[in-house]
């Protein structure tokens, strides 16, 4: 069975900080890679998703892939108290997500 | 973006009776669709894969008698959890898989069990 693993957290940053999450899997072969982000009590929202090594970036959020580490972070600058959530890594399409790491932004 | 509905967005029943939670996905085709069950500060744990016009299919130690499926129509699955006890009391998610592959998900379900 396919894994991903997720620090738990919780991660704290002051605000302005950077939040940096990471993610493994297991599955050699995984080509795509997805971050959703999920207050409480909602469901989870997509962030990003990524195919190719190297980093993908998005307005504060920034995406980063290494195949042969089997690792994918997600790094988001400039944080902001309204970016406290859970944040959820997928890999590939069957939807199995990490645990999730529970990061808080402090004003 | 593609939408999915869920409804209903919360319920409170009585231990023994069932419920029904459905999702619809309004501007496009879903053939498959994902069921999850989240527990308070835990992540998303999948439950079944329903697909249209047949089985779903279950994840290692969700009772499929307890949890039934269906998936009727390409707009349309179900969840029904039979017999609820207070131990289903969870949110359950549905989402279905998109054309690049990430997942629109319904906007979730909170089962209470009293």
């Amino acid at each position: 069975q396919k894994e991903v693993e997720q620090n738990s957290g919780p991660l704290s940053v002051p605000e302005g900080a950077i939040a940096s999450l990471n993610c493994t899997y297991s599955d050699r072969g995984s080509q795509s890679f997805f971050w959703y982000r999920q207050y409480s009590g909602k469901s989870p929202e997509l962030i990003m998703f990524i195919y190719s090594n190297g980093d993908k970036e998005d307005g504060r959020f920034t995406a980063q892939l290494n195949k042969a580490s089997q690792y994918v972070s997600l790094l988001i600058r400039d944080s902001q108290p309204s970016d406290s959530a859970t944040y959820l890594c997928a890999v590939e399409n069957d939807m199995r997500f990490g645990a999730g790491t529970r990061l808080t932004v402090k004003p | 973006g593609a939408v999915v509905s869920q409804h209903p967005s919360w319920v409170i029943c009585k231990s023994g009776t069932s419920v029904k939670i459905e999702c619809r996905s309004l501007d496009f085709q879903a053939t498959t669709m994902f069921w999850y069950r989240q527990f308070p500060k835990q992540s998303l744990m999948l439950m079944a894969t329903s697909n249209e016009g047949s089985k779903a299919t279950y994840e290692q130690g969700v009772e499929k008698d307890k949890f039934l499926i269906n998936h009727a129509s390409l707009t349309l699955s179900t969840l029904t959890v039979t017999s609820a006890h207070p131990e289903d009391s969870s949110f359950y998610i549905c989402s279905a898989p998109g054309l690049r592959t990430e997942a629109f998900f319904g906007q979730g379900t909170r089962l209470t069990v009293v």
